[in-house]
């Protein structure tokens, strides 16, 4: 089952306003990250934020973390076309033995920014 | 070099042929990743390889079969494959968990797969 459920599942909005992305998570997590995806192309990441923060930022983007709620959210700034995408958040509560780590990914936002 | 590297970018089957998609990175992660997704969908994943040790199988049918001939190449072989595995399939890498760096996944940028 789907660790992180978004909403909105899709979301148009005009170049210059912000655009907010929500994701909700069920069991304890190390850390949240939000990835990007181009129309079929690979994920691009965009920020992790660690269980213990509750906000962070790196340019244009502004993520917050509720840990009691179990819920995140990504805020873009000053939207622009080039940020018409596919916006993933990924959880990370799951250690593995042998090594490296295992995301499990949110439904997505599909966001278009239109001119 | 921050890139991983997918070939080919689009491979149409047939449900008898064998054919194999491959990895590459040179960032000296010691982790990497297949995922398969299908449209507007998020990425589930297949296998974690650790080490150039299987880590993870995510109860994969055996018709994909994964393989890692060393630390910068994962490769991943199909085998009579089914029109439902039809798909983006996702090659990731990412630093080793165990020292404590970097969970961030780095992703390619897929191998469309057409299966008739």
């Amino acid at each position: 089952s789907q660790q992180g459920e978004e909403d909105p599942q899709a979301l148009s909005i005009q170049e210059g306003e912000n655009a907010t992305m929500n994701c909700s998570y069920k069991t304890s997590i190390n850390n949240l990250q939000w990835y990007r995806q181009n129309s079929g192309r690979g994920l691009v990441h965009l920020i992790l934020i660690r269980s213990n923060e509750r906000e962070k930022h790196s340019g244009r983007l502004r993520v917050t973390l509720d840990t009691s709620k179990k819920s995140s959210s990504l805020l873009i700034t000053a939207s622009r076309a080039a940020d018409t995408a596919s916006y993933f958040c990924a959880t990370d509560g799951f250690v593995l033995t042998g090594g490296g780590n295992k995301l499990t990914f949110g439904t997505g936002t599909q966001l278009k920014v239109e001119l | 070099d921050t890139e991983v590297t997918q070939t080919p970018k689009h491979l149409v089957m047939g449900m008898t042929n064998k054919k194999s998609l491959k990895c590459e990175q040179h960032m000296g992660h010691r982790a990497m990743y297949w995922y398969k997704q299908k449209a507007k969908k998020p990425p589930e994943l297949m296998f974690v390889y650790s080490y150039e040790k299987l880590s993870i199988n995510e109860s994969v049918p055996s018709r994909f079969s994964p393989e890692c001939p060393n630390s910068s190449l994962l490769n991943l072989h199909l085998h009579a494959l089914q029109p439902e595995d039809s798909a983006l399939y996702l090659c990731a890498s990412s630093q080793d968990w165990a020292t404590g760096l970097q969970e961030t996944q780095y992703f390619g940028p897929g191998t469309r797969l057409l299966v008739l």
